[in-house]
């Protein structure tokens, strides 16, 4: 099974900051990655696959990149609805898996 | 507007049983693949099972195969997860999710359905 290793795991931010999260690959999964915004007793929401795609209606200040093994999901501005947490998941072979979740908590 | 709404989860006791169900509404329920994917309580995601747009293929997590069974009914627009020999590490919100055809992520996600496996 491909493991999905997200660092790290509480980022601490502030409202206009730029942020990175990262994502690990325990083997090269191309490009098929994608990132989830999930908040507090709701349903994950898809942001982004195929690595940098933006899902239609996701604001243009989140973006993803990367390839192989080593992906990114940045937010260039944060705005105090991004305050969440965040899931990567790999959607190349299953089984498929998600990384451990990021929390994106306010400074 | 795609709606997905889970529902017949609930208490049961260590290696019971219980049929969670997904009702959709909203696009061509039978051009669409769809999983399921839990979440433990205060825990991260993880994927459960697969059903491919006719039913004739599926995919399970190593952890609940044998024990656990999706099936679909496309003139109902529902999948099904029919879980047995429940444990307690199966407690955790079911959520049913239309894939994306073949490239295996997420694009709509139901509310979710609480499962709880305890005596």
């Amino acid at each position: 099974d491909i493991q999905m290793t997200q660092s790290p795991s509480t980022l601490s931010a502030s409202v206009g900051d730029r942020v990175i999260i990262t994502c690990r690959a325990s083997q090269s999964i191309g490009r098929w990655l994608a990132w989830y915004q999930q908040k507090p007793g709701k349903a994950p929401k898809l942001l982004i696959y195929k690595a940098s795609t933006l899902e239609s209606g996701v604001p243009s200040r989140f973006s993803g990149s990367g390839s192989g093994t080593e992906f990114t999901l940045t937010i260039s501005s944060l705005q105090p609805d991004d305050f969440a947490t965040y899931y990567c998941q790999q959607h190349n072979s299953y089984p498929i898996t998600f990384g451990q979740g990021t929390r994106l908590e306010i400074k | 507007e795609v709606q997905l709404v889970e529902s017949g989860g609930g208490l049961v006791q260590p290696g019971g049983s219980l049929r969670v169900s997904c009702a959709a509404s909203g696009f061509t329920f039978s051009d669409s693949s769809m999983s399921w994917v839990r979440q433990a309580p205060g825990k991260g995601l993880e994927w459960v099972a697969n059903i491919n747009q006719d039913g004739s293929v599926k995919y399970y997590l190593d952890s609940v195969r044998g024990r656990f069974a999706v099936s679909r009914d496309n003139a109902k627009n529902s999948v099904f997860l029919q879980m047995s020999s429940l444990r307690a590490d199966d407690t955790a919100v079911y959520y049913c999710a239309r894939d994306s055809g073949i490239y295996r992520y997420f694009v709509s996600w139901g509310r979710g359905s609480l499962v709880s496996v305890s005596s």
